[in-house]
């Protein structure tokens, strides 16, 4: 089956640790995106990637960090310099972004910080 | 990017056909509209996608008026299923950035 993937699904952590939230997809797809949301909010753009080897900052990038050394994936590190991690985040990717906004989205990570 | 405002709620019954309205005065010439439904935990999915007139397609219809500073999104004959929430959010083809911009969108609720 085709899809995005992202573990784990819930993930706790203490303050002060940088922890990397994984992110896979099989659609082939050239375009992935990070989200952060927040209980009750919309979701906020934290990172995209239209091609593989790039990469630009989204709307609330401080705190974040991003690789794309392949295709299918697009990890996203949260450094201890986000002052507020605890949310749900969620991966995305599209086919040709430049035609469509059909986004497919993963199942999400919840992140706990105490 | 242009700013979206729909209501915060709305309330529907089983079998009812449901609108919902999003604002949307800023959009620009090159803009499209498009809706994504959201469950509790779940990552959006795609609804509908479409930048004037009318589009329609399995699972619902966007209305787009000539001035395009509002469109509607409909479902037809909503079910408990379709409890969730929906986004409106405007696009720009314009810019190297293709992420979309999510407001706080409409919580629907469907009563049997």
């Amino acid at each position: 089956d085709g899809g995005i993937t992202q573990s784990p699904k819930y993930l706790f952590r203490k303050e002060g640790q940088n922890v990397t939230l994984s992110c896979e997809q099989n659609l082939n797809h050239d375009a992935m995106y990070w989200y952060r949301q927040d209980p009750g909010q919309g979701l906020r753009l934290i990172y995209y990637s239209q091609i593989v080897n790039d990469f630009q900052k989204g709307d609330i990038a401080e705190g974040y960090s991003v690789s794309r050394e392949k295709k299918e994936s697009f990890p996203l590190t949260v450094t201890s310099a986000q002052k507020n991690p605890t949310a749900f985040y969620l991966c995305a990717s599209s086919m040709d972004p430049a035609t469509s906004y059909e986004q497919y989205f993963g199942p999400g990570t919840r992140l706990t910080v105490t | 990017l242009a700013k979206t405002t729909q209501p915060i709620s709305m309330d529907s019954y089983e079998g009812q056909e449901v609108n919902i309205t999003c604002s949307h005065n800023n959009i620009a010439t090159n803009d499209y509209i498009t809706w994504y439904q959201q469950f509790p935990s779940q990552g959006p999915r795609f609804i509908i996608q479409g930048y004037k007139t009318k589009v329609t397609n399995e699972v619902a219809s966007l209305f787009i008026p000539a001035d395009r500073k509002s469109s509607t999104l409909s479902l037809p004959r909503v079910s408990l299923s379709d409890t969730a929430v929906y986004y409106c959010l405007v696009a720009s083809m314009d810019t190297g950035r293709r992420a979309l911009t999510f407001g706080s969108g409409t919580r629907l609720q469907v009563q049997p």
